[in-house]
């Protein structure tokens, strides 16, 4: 079983809030990558980093900001949410860059 | 750009086989993927195949690939109502040193009695 958290599961939250999820994996990986998945989508990368102090944006535009002080944790923030940003995050890590990413079980995020 | 395309239902009885298909674009992929989702539930890797491979077996599970055609399919013998979920099939490759994984829409697999 993945070793990958992610809190809180479910977010309900007013515009303009300033909110952060969180994504901790207890299995060392220094590759660690946020999806956003609208319903009935695919998954979109928005944010990876290779390891501390590393952080780079997706192929998907966001609006969030990420960061990676500890390998461990790789929280996500939205400043203001909207929306907009109405989405299901999903945080995975991996061992190296080309073997199997493990995922959380997600943050379905809606603003309202 | 990379894109991966898959139908969007499946419906099939228990006790037969499923089988989702799916395409891609990326001819430099390294691996290929399926993942499973259950409902509420993060992804969950059920089985990968390396490029250079034509096909793996992994107890109810094969995967094909065609790499000619770009095409990767995922057979499930005796599908039981257990294997209900959306089922994404994602093409991975090494880009800037990290894994990139680009992921279709989702197969929505209905098994019925």
């Amino acid at each position: 079983e993945a070793d990958i958290y992610q809190t809180p599961r479910y977010l309900v939250i007013g515009t303009g809030k300033k909110i952060t999820l969180e994504c901790s994996q207890t299995m060392g990986h220094d590759k660690m990558y946020w999806y956003q998945q609208d319903p009935g989508m695919e998954l979109h990368l928005i944010h990876y980093s290779y390891g501390v102090n590393s952080t780079e944006k997706g192929d998907l535009s966001s609006e969030s900001t990420v960061s990676r002080i500890r390998t461990e944790h790789f929280p996500l923030t939205l400043e203001s949410a909207r929306p907009s940003h109405t989405s299901q995050y999903l945080c995975a890590s991996s061992e190296y860059s080309d073997t199997e990413a493990f995922f959380g079980q997600g943050t379905r995020l809606t603003v309202v | 750009g990379e894109d991966v395309e898959q139908s969007l239902f499946l419906s099939v009885r228990e006790g037969d086989s499923s089988v989702i298909n799916c395409t891609y674009t990326d001819s430099s992929s390294t691996y290929l993927y399926w993942y499973k989702q259950e409902p509420g539930a993060g992804l969950q890797l059920l089985t990968y195949i390396f490029s250079n491979m034509d096909m793996k077996q992994d107890q109810r599970l094969t995967v094909l690939l065609n790499k000619k055609d770009k095409h990767l399919s995922l057979r499930i013998a005796d599908t039981q109502t257990g294997d209900s979920a959306i089922y994404f099939c994602a093409e991975g490759s090494v880009s800037g040193g990290y894994n990139k994984l680009i992921f279709g829409a989702g197969t929505r697999l209905a098994v019925h009695p």
